[in-house]
């Protein structure tokens, strides 16, 4: 069985500041894709950044980074110099091996930045 | 290239109503998958269709169902509504291709209020 777990219902960020957001995942199989998904209030989930299980690299993306620790299955989110637009609910998701849009998500953290 | 439309963006119903929300994906993208956002639940799977064929179905009762068109284009369809079904409903489509992540682009959803 999959799980998401995003132990962070809410974080505050001042703006032009950094932030991390939590997710550990729990699943048996060795290939699966890790997904960030920003949903602003206007209800559109945007896609920000993936990583693979089998990426050494942590995934990059502008001001997104996921940092990918596999041995403790976690794949927080960097964000880098928050933006009053950050503002958002924030979901971590994962897709089990191969293609299909089975996607498990979790609770989410909704970020607010701070002027 | 237009995102994913999903129409309508609002409704309300009445218990025992049955409704029809529709999906147009990105132009190319075969693969169609709609989820079910609710506060209590969350983000949760309900189908995958890929050319015109259910790949994947979540665990949701037989009153919900979906198909897929020539065009790709999907409808899902919910009968005998209860007041649980309240919630967002997302549709997100897919390129399939191999060099792709796999990501899902989501439309805006349709909100459905049942009374």
């Amino acid at each position: 069985a999959q799980k998401i777990t995003q132990t962070q219902p809410g974080m505050f960020v001042q703006e032009k500041e950094a932030v991390t957001l939590d997710c550990t995942y729990d699943t048996s199989d060795q290939s699966y894709g890790l997904f960030w998904y920003k949903q602003p209030s206007s209800g559109e989930m945007i896609f920000l950044i993936y990583q693979g299980s089998y990426d050494e690299q942590n995934a990059t993306e502008g001001r997104y980074s996921l940092n990918f620790q596999k041995a403790r299955k976690s794949a927080n989110l960097v964000i880098s110099a928050s933006q009053l637009g950050d503002s958002a609910m924030y979901f971590c998701a994962m897709r089990e091996r191969g293609y299909g849009q089975n996607f498990v998500f979790g609770p989410g953290t909704r970020l607010s930045v701070l002027p | 290239k237009a995102g994913v439309t999903q129409t309508p963006r609002y409704l309300i119903k009445t218990r025992g109503q049955q409704v029809t929300l529709s999906c147009s994906p990105i132009s190319g993208h075969r693969s169609v998958s709609w989820y079910q956002q609710t506060p209590g639940q969350g983000l949760q799977f309900l189908f995958e269709y890929f050319s015109e064929t259910q790949r994947n179905k979540g665990n949701f009762p037989g009153r919900f169902s979906g198909r897929q068109f020539s065009n790709s284009r999907s409808e899902m369809n919910v009968s005998t509504l209860e007041l649980g079904d309240s919630a967002l409903y997302l549709c997100a489509s897919s390129p399939e291709t191999s060099a792709n992540t796999g990501e899902l682009f989501f439309g805006e959803g349709s909100r459905l209020t049942v009374l």
